[in-house]
């Protein structure tokens, strides 16, 4: 079984700060994980994945995040906030043999001028 | 826009009506995914379809059904509907029906009221 915790439902930056959003996994098997982003009113769209080839992955608009098993995390980070990053971010998980994405509940991230 | 349609966006109903959502994946896309997003159940998964055909269920009621059809549209149907139904119901489509880590794109959802 698979699952994904967001620790933080809620978290708050002023415009140019550092933006960490945690989030923590419980896999049976290797997993494949990823970050989508989910505007008002809108789908999700995929901000980066991992699938095993580099721990450190880059995703766009300047999001990253890194894949630490020995922490079972995978925590996305964004140098400096920008006041268009206002949205809700969900982590979620594959693994193996399993296509459907398990989603953590989402992190609603809002900035401060 | 990721490619995938859905329609329609916004359906308000009754309790124990019937509705039917519909999905047009990417062009090339064979997989369908259904997902419901509601404040307390938060986004789960329902169902997935490949080239036509049932790949994996999840946390669907069985008052809920879906097919795919030739096209490779889908139509997810919620049947006797009750207040608890009302909720944000995304459809993804992927290339494979294979691989756990192909990305899954999001349409806009359709937006379910149930009165």
């Amino acid at each position: 079984a698979q699952s994904v915790t967001q620790l933080g439902s809620h978290v708050s930056v002023s415009e140019g700060a550092l933006v960490l959003l945690r989030c923590n996994y419980s896999s049976s098997v290797p997993p494949y994980l990823f970050w989508y982003v989910q505007y008002p009113n809108q789908g999700l769209q995929l901000l980066l994945k991992y699938t095993s080839a580099a721990t450190l992955v880059k995703g766009i608009n300047d999001f990253e995040a890194e894949f630490k098993k020995s922490e079972t995390s995978f925590h996305l980070t964004k140098p400096s906030a920008h006041m268009s990053d206002a949205a809700e971010y969900f982590c979620a998980v594959t693994g193996q043999g399993a296509q459907k994405l398990v989603f953590g509940q989402g992190t609603r991230l809002t900035i401060n001028p | 826009d990721s490619g995938v349609t859905q329609t329609p966006k916004h359906l308000i109903t009754a309790t124990g009506q019937r509705v039917t959502l519909r999905c047009s994946p990417r062009s090339g896309d064979l997989s369908v995914y259904w997902y419901q997003q509601s404040l307390d159940q938060g986004l789960q998964f329902l169902i997935q379809y490949y080239n036509g055909e049932e790949r994996a269920k999840g946390n669907i009621l069985e008052r809920f059904s879906a097919q795919q059809f030739p096209d490779l549209h889908s139509e997810l149907n919620l049947s006797s509907l009750e207040l608890g139904d009302s909720a944000l119901y995304f459809c993804a489509s992927s290339v494979s029906g294979q691989s756990s880590y192909n990305e899954q794109f999001f349409g806009p959802g359709t937006r379910l009221t149930v009165l």
